[in-house]
Formats: C-alpha cells, sequence, structure tokens
C-alpha cells in the first residue's frame, strides 16, 4: 500500500470549513484513499473514501486530484466535536487478501471557538 | 448491533503472566484485525484474519498470538507480557468486500508492570 504525507498539525475556527491534505505520490491504479479519524482515545472511526472521483457524505467531502497524487478532506462548517486525529490511508484490493489498513501519524485537528 | 466489542476494557499485568483480548463482532465480517497504538503514534497492525480458520502475520507480530475458531470472534494471547506491550489495543472488522468500511472497537487499555 501506498505511503502518505500529512501535516501533524492544523487548527480550524469552529463554523469554517476545515481543510485536511494529504499527499499521496506514489499511489497506484487500484488504491482507494480513505479517511478516518479518532476522538480522544476512542476506537478510529470512518469517513469517507474515493478511487479519483471526488465524493461526499453526511460528514464531509474528499477531493481528490486529477493525478490521484494528493488528496483533501473538507469538513464544511466544522465543530468543537470535530476534534481529533484524522489519518489518511491509502488501501489496495487484490482479489482474495485481505485489504490491510495502515495507519500513519495522520494530522491533529484543533477546532476553536 | 453492538458492532465490534472489547474485552476487557482495562488490565493490568506483571511481566511475564500471560491474558488474552476477546474481539466479537456482530456484522457478519470475514475480515478482523488487532492493532497497538502506542502514545502519539498511529496504529499498528498486530496480526489479521481474512475467516474463519485464518490467521497472518501484520507489521509487528512479535509477542503475540492470534486464533480465529469462530467468524465472530478474534482473541489476542500475550504468553508472556512484557512492559514492552504497555498499549492499547485495537480490534477492526470489515466485509469481505475490502472497500467497506473497518468498524473499531473501543479499545483495551494493557499496562505490563
Amino acid at each position: 500500500d501506498a505511503k502518505t504525507t500529512q501535516p501533524p498539525s492544523m487548527d480550524c475556527a469552529e463554523g469554517r470549513a476545515a481543510n485536511l491534505p494529504c499527499n499521496h505520490s506514489t499511489i497506484s491504479g487500484n488504491e482507494y484513499v480513505y479517511w478516518y479519524r479518532q476522538i480522544h482515545s476512542q476506537g478510529p472511526q470512518y469517513i469517507i473514501h474515493g478511487l479519483k472521483n471526488n465524493e461526499t457524505n453526511e460528514m464531509a467531502s474528499l477531493i481528490i486530484t486529477e493525478d490521484r497524487k494528493s488528496s483533501t478532506l473538507i469538513l464544511p462548517h466544522a465543530t468543537l466535536r470535530d476534534t481529533a486525529v484524522y489519518y489518511c490511508i491509502v488501501r489496495g484490493f487484490n482479489t482474495g487478501t485481505a485489504s490491510k489498513l495502515t495507519f500513519g501519524t495522520g494530522t491533529r485537528l484543533q477546532v476553536t471557538l | 448491533n453492538a458492532g465490534v466489542t472489547q474485552t476487557p476494557k482495562f488490565r493490568v499485568l506483571k511481566t511475564g503472566q500471560s491474558m488474552t483480548l476477546l474481539c466479537a463482532q456482530d456484522m457478519n465480517h470475514e475480515y478482523m484485525y488487532w492493532y497497538r497504538q502506542d502514545p502519539g503514534m498511529g496504529l499498528r497492525l498486530i496480526h489479521y484474519s481474512v475467516g474463519e480458520g485464518t490467521t497472518a502475520k501484520g507489521e509487528v507480530p512479535d509477542g503475540y498470538n492470534v486464533s480465529r475458531l469462530k467468524k465472530q470472534n478474534f482473541l489476542l494471547g500475550l504468553e508472556s507480557a512484557a512492559p514492552s506491550q504497555t498499549s492499547v489495543y485495537f480490534c477492526a472488522s470489515s466485509h469481505e468486500q475490502g472497500r467497506a468500511e473497518a468498524f473499531f472497537g473501543q479499545g483495551t487499555r494493557l499496562t505490563v508492570v
């Protein structure tokens, strides 16, 4: 699975959009980009994933560049409850094998009043 | 549905003692994973399973053993605990169709003294 690079920390004012970048320059054609977050010491929580098209769900939007070498997770209206560590993960799939989730150190997002 | 349940939630062991961590999922998922998370670090994969009766090594398997006798349960064993195994342990499960999200338990905080 491709390696990812994320800034160690970011701040965002409550109510504003939080844009979390991720570089994955060695991503290959069959690898998806996943985002998870970990609030305090809880288990990680799935947010969103995508292959090459932009994706949106009730939690966030995922923007993947055309060359797929980077992506941005967007929390449109950040709240204090969005304060967490956000992990960008590139995950490949091969028929018959487990698609392992490999975590880096993520981005610590601090949402402030 | 309970999702992914880990027991126990907290445990203190003396060096050399053994214990088993239990992970149970009620979502009929094929894949199950055990991770450890040390302070300030991301999750590291210990062992994983692609189905009942199968197990495989992850990134940091030494000092641990696992078993998947039933589809819904994934056990992580420490035969002779060491202080270096002090960590928070997370279990996760996902569908066989690997693009699906992984669900995590709330963690087991283990201290080895």
